[in-house]
């Protein structure tokens, strides 16, 4: 499976954009980029996907690079509810992996009133 | 309706107890999955369920035993645990196994499970 690479945390502001980062150098030209957060005290939480363009939900941005070696979540004006770890994750559709979440140690999101 | 309950919220067990974790869903999602999470770790899988038949097992030891009674229904039983599996154990769904990749999954909020 195709890993990926997370800061161990990152620290931002209320009402400021946030922009988490994700490196995945060996992703394969299938591998979908899928983003969830885990909430204190509660299972993880989809966020967003994307294989090739930038995506927009409701939730928030996701920006991957021409080359799709790396990608970069936005969250446009935190909150404090944001607080979480983000998981950046390669979903493999079709080999041995499919049908599994593979998490990585994630990025720990604090937000500063 | 989006939610996949887990019951009981927390479990203390000793190691010769029998136990049985549940997770239910009413989306129509026809793949089930168990998780174990240790504290300050992310997520590993367990196994995975697709139209009610075992299609993963992560190399889980026997003392974990899943069932899939019905495609809204996910049972984990447990039997002779030891105190290295006290973990949070989370369930979730999603629309569809092999979905090319862009199904999206669904947890519940997980059993808070302690092996004494």
């Amino acid at each position: 499976d195709a890993k990926t690479t997370q800061p161990n945390s990152m620290e931002s502001n209320e009402e400021e954009p946030v922009h988490l980062p994700c490196n995945h150098s060996t992703i394969s030209g299938t591998d979908y980029i899928h983003w969830y957060r885990q909430l204190p005290s509660q299972g993880p939480e989809y966020v967003i996907h994307g294989l090739t363009s930038n995506v927009n939900n409701r939730m928030a941005s996701l920006a991957i690079a021409e080359d799709r070696k790396s990608s970069t979540l936005i969250l446009h004006r935190a909150t404090l509810r944001d607080a979480a770890v983000y998981y950046c994750i390669l979903r493999d559709p079709g080999g041995t992996s499919y049908g599994k979440l593979t998490f990585g140690q994630g990025t720990i999101l604090t937000v500063h009133p | 309706d989006t939610e996949v309950t887990q019951t009981p919220k927390h479990l203390v067990m000793g190691m010769t107890n029998k136990k049985s974790l549940k997770c239910e869903q009413h989306m129509g999602h026809r793949a089930m999955y168990w998780y174990k999470q240790k504290a300050k770790k992310p997520p590993e899988l367990m196994f995975v369920y697709s139209y009610e038949k075992l299609s993963i097992n992560e190399s889980v030891p026997s003392r974990f035993s899943p069932e899939c009674p019905n495609s809204s229904l996910l049972n984990l039983h447990l039997h002779a645990l030891q105190p290295e599996d006290s973990a949070l154990y989370l369930c979730a769904s999603s629309q569809v196994h092999l979905a090319g990749g862009k199904e999206t999954q669904y947890f519940g909020p997980g059993t808070r499970l302690l092996v004494l």
